[in-house]
């Protein structure tokens, strides 16, 4: 099982460039959250996709945006990036689960520096 | 809303001390609480899980934590702590029925000296 798999795993911007982060989720999971770290804190929730579908959204601008593809794969888009974007980004699957009670698989991360 | 709180960003134990993680936790409805690893330039690991069917729940590599309703704490705890054990641990919650997303602690870096 590879489990969940993110790419590329470090890149570097220029201010003003937009971004696109891949994720391929764990088999057999259909639910895909974006995350993103900043150094020395805990990840915040950026979306969660579902049927191909945003389902829910944390609190970050809409210059973040996303997709979902039937293969269940997603990608994290970027534009506008300005120097505060610079973060590990965490891609996790999981099964969908209405109780909320099933845990997610993140991936190893993106590490994104924008200069 | 919900949320975690992790007390103490550092925790430093020396070899085969017991190891003793804080989290509080602050929701309106009966949560979902977790605990996740993270090594140096790695991803999270799941350690363990609450989900109201045992108060006392074990994770992998000898880890635990016990849900206290009165105090609102889900602590993390291991007999004895291993070199390995060094890393980033992360408290979260869920919020049942609706909610979808994690919400992180700070995080709290333990240290095991020799």
């Amino acid at each position: 099982d590879a489990g969940v798999t993110q790419s590329p795993t470090h890149l570097i911007k220029t201010r003003g460039q937009q971004v696109t982060l891949r994720c391929s989720p764990k088999s057999g999971h259909d639910t895909v959250s974006w995350y993103q770290q900043a150094l020395g804190q805990g990840p915040q929730f950026i979306f969660q996709y579902y049927e191909e579908e945003e389902r829910q959204r944390g609190n970050f601008p809409d210059r973040f945006s996303g997709h979902q593809f039937p293969n269940y794969s997603s990608e994290l888009n970027v534009n506008a990036l300005l120097l505060g974007d610079s973060a590990l980004y965490l891609c996790a699957s999981s099964q969908r689960d209405i109780q909320g009670s099933t845990e997610a698989f993140f991936g190893q991360g993106t590490r994104l520096t924008v200069v | 809303a919900q949320s975690v709180t992790q007390l103490g960003s550092h925790v430093s134990v020396s070899e085969g001390a017991l190891v003793l993680l804080r989290c509080n936790y602050s929701s309106s409805v009966p949560p979902y609480l977790f605990w996740y690893v993270q090594y140096p330039n790695q991803g999270l690991q799941l350690l363990l899980k609450y989900t109201s069917a045992a108060t006392l729940v074990k994770g992998i590599n000898g880890f635990e934590a016990e849900f206290k309703k009165s105090e609102t704490s889900f602590h993390l705890t291991k007999p004895s702590a291993h070199m390995s054990d060094a890393a980033e641990y992360f408290c979260a919650v869920k919020q049942g029925n609706s909610g979808y997303a994690l919400n992180f602690g700070k995080g709290t870096s333990l240290l095991v000296t020799p």
